[in-house]
């Protein structure tokens, strides 16, 4: 089965503090994407990436960047951490082609205080 | 990008019912995916379904991807169907995933 870790399950954080959000699948898939989920609001997608290096906004990319050195990992940074970035954080990782289906990860629950 | 709407967004149902959710987009999806999270936060895939019908169970779920749409229908519901479910779908063409705000859904005894 495909595994979707992410590092940290809940975070209690300070305003203006840089944070790291870690994710690594182990299915070699090409595609690794971050979401954010808020109450009303569904899965928005902060930024995706198809290949090692490679990065593409998605729909709120403001305040967030990504790193994807490695094909398995996909980190999301908070540069500086604000307390409208308290949320939950979803990972998750598709492979390229028709008839795949995407994973995800269990989710990071960060609070900015 | 594209747009996804789904109705209803709220359901309380009294376990036993059946229900039908339904999902519309905005423009031509490929890959479109039905999911379920659980009450502690975990997207499970349900089907993937870019046309046609499927059925796992008590679960089934049909596109009719020339009129953008799907519908998940849920039979018997349990308590454990509680939760929220989510379309989803990527653009034709392209690997981003666009998910709809979701259904509530509470199956009650």
């Amino acid at each position: 089965d495909v595994k979707v870790t992410q590092s940290s399950r809940y975070l209690v954080k300070r305003t203006g503090e840089k944070v790291f959000l870690e994710c690594v699948q182990d299915m070699d898939h090409e595609n690794m994407f971050w979401y954010r989920q808020d109450p009303g609001l569904g899965l928005r997608l902060i930024y995706f990436s198809y290949d090692v290096k490679m990065k593409e906004k998605g729909d709120i990319p403001e305040g967030y960047s990504v790193s994807r050195e490695k094909k398995e990992r996909f980190s999301l940074i908070l540069e500086s951490a604000s307390t409208n970035q308290t949320s939950m954080y979803l990972c998750a990782s598709l492979r390229t082609g028709a008839g795949n289906t995407i994973y995800f990860g269990e989710g990071s629950w960060l609070t900015v205080v | 990008g594209i747009q996804v709407e789904q109705s209803p967004p709220d359901l309380i149902l009294q376990e036993g019912a059946n229900s039908t959710l339904r999902c519309n987009f905005s423009d031509s999806v490929n890959n479109l995916q039905w999911f379920h999270q659980n009450p502690w936060g975990q997207l499970i895939n349900l089907f993937y379904i870019p046309s046609g019908t499927k059925q796992n169970g008590r679960l089934s779920a049909t596109t009719v991807a020339t009129e953008r749409y799907s519908l998940l229908y849920i039979s018997s519901s349990q308590t454990t169907d509680s939760g929220v479910y989510f379309c989803a779908g990527p653009p034709r063409g392209g690997n981003k995933l666009t998910f709809g705000t979701g259904t509530q859904l509470k199956v009650e005894l």
